[in-house]
């Protein structure tokens, strides 16, 4: 079975603490991987897709980064407005539609 | 704004009663997708739709779900007899290839 796991589930930086983001998946064959921020009760919000061992986004001050069991979101000196959920998705190779989720990490970046 | 939509954004029903929520994609999406969230975790799998063929569909959507999306444009889905394990955010997304675009969700309360 297709297994999507994040950690830590909760993070607290100050204001300017770098930090990342771990994301550990189990799947028979990666399509592809998905970064989405999440804020309160709202839809997520599209950040990046992965597809090969190796590859990198940037975006701001986040880099996602993927090897061929697990992916890291970075981010780099962050803002409080960067307080949100981040949730990781895998797509499965022949299944060109559903992605997997993991149960995200809560950060709350502080002044 | 160009972005996908949903209606209604909220909600409340009776245990027993059914209710149909909407969901209109970006319009040059011809993919489209059901996810079911609950708090503190992250989104589940539902059903997809290419254009108007339904082509998968979870296990999760019991026989007291449907979902239609006819014309391949809008989509519907109606949730039947309705139970208080069906509260939830459900969230519609739309793509034309890997990545998908999420809406801002229904939030369902069955009391």
């Amino acid at each position: 079975e297709d297994q999507v796991t994040q950690s830590p589930e909760a993070l607290r930086l100050q204001e300017g603490e770098s930090s990342s983001l771990n994301c550990s998946y189990t799947v028979s064959g990666l399509r592809g991987l998905f970064w989405y921020r999440q804020d309160p009760g709202k839809g997520p919000e599209f950040l990046f897709t992965l597809y090969s061992a190796g590859e990198e986004k940037e975006k701001e001050r986040l880099k996602a980064t993927l090897t061929k069991k697990e992916s890291f979101l970075h981010i780099t000196a962050p803002k409080p407005e960067d307080s949100a959920t981040y949730l990781c998705a895998v797509q499965v190779t022949g299944t060109a539609s559903k992605l997997t989720f993991g149960t995200g990490t809560r950060l709350q970046v502080t002044l | 704004d160009t972005g996908v939509s949903q209606d209604p954004r909220h909600k409340i029903t009776k245990r027993g009663q059914n209710v149909t929520f909407r969901c209109d994609p970006i319009s040059e999406h011809n993919r489209l997708y059901w996810y079911r969230q609950t708090l503190g975790q992250g989104p589940e799998f539902l059903t997809y739709f290419q254009n108007e063929a339904q082509l998968e569909k979870s296990r999760l959507l019991s026989d007291r779900f449907s979902a239609e999306r006819p014309k391949g444009s809008f989509s519907t889905l109606e949730i039947q007899r309705t139970e208080q394990g069906d509260s939830a955010m459900y969230l519609c997304a739309s793509g034309r290839a890997d990545t998908q675009y999420f809406g801002p969700g229904t939030r369902l309360t069955v009391l």
